[in-house]
């Protein structure tokens, strides 16, 4: 079975700190991770994924696989970076459907 | 490129009733993934279509079930309203699995 946790429900920060949004899966096989975005009134959108090693609107994201963990980060947030931020999960052979993450929502304070 | 329509947007049942949602993929996508957003639940995986045929199926009751067409369009069905279906209804497409989701805007449902 897959699963993805992302820890925290709600996150705030100030404009301008470093921000990291938790996420930790459980698969036993070499499994696909992505970060989707959904800000106010949009629909839910790829930020990045790990095979891309992109950096995306100043985000980057680590597969730690001895840790299990995808992490989202930023060295300093923007208001604009306020959404709600789920972490995903896709398998290989028959479990390739995407599982999310609860997600968390980040707020960047001005 | 057009992206991902589902409609209608939104819909009001009363419980007991069925309802047909409907979602055509991004052209040249043949997976279609359909997830139920709830506050108290997040994002829950309902099944994955692939050339017509159900590649995956979550954890949900037989009242919900889905079906492709050969254009890859999808639809998804659920009996027997109960007012906890009450929720936003998504549809992905993909190229295939493992590739990157494309949602749409979504359907929400809600059952009074």
């Amino acid at each position: 079975a897959q699963r993805v946790t992302q820890p925290e429900k709600l996150l705030s920060v100030f404009k301008g700190a470093p921000v990291e949004l938790k996420c930790n899966y459980s698969y036993s096989g070499s499994p696909e991770l992505f970060w989707y975005v959904q800000y106010s009134r949009q629909r839910l959108q790829l930020l990045l994924r790990h095979i891309s090693r992109e950096s995306i609107k100043g985000f980057t994201a680590d597969l730690n696989k001895g840790e299990t963990s995808f992490h989202l980060k930023k060295p300093f947030a923007q208001e604009e970076d306020s959404a709600m931020y789920y972490c995903a999960l896709s398998g290989s052979g028959s479990a390739r459907q995407l599982t999310f993450g609860s997600g968390t929502q980040l707020t960047v304070l001005p | 490129k057009a992206g991902v329509t589902q409609t209608p947007r939104y819909l009001i049942k009363t419980r007991g009733q069925q309802v047909t949602l409907s979602c055509s993929p991004i052209s040249g996508h043949r997976s279609v993934s359909w997830y139920q957003q709830t506050p108290g639940q997040g994002l829950q995986f309902l099944f994955e279509y692939f050339s017509e045929t159900q590649r995956n199926k979550g954890n949900f009751p037989g009242r919900f079930s889905g079906r492709q067409f050969s254009n890859s369009r999808s639809e998804m069905n659920v009996s027997t309203l109960e007012l906890g279906d009450s929720a936003l209804y998504l549809c992905a497409s993909r190229v295939g699995g493992g590739t990157e989701a494309f949602f749409g805007q979504g359907t929400r449902l809600t059952v009074v």
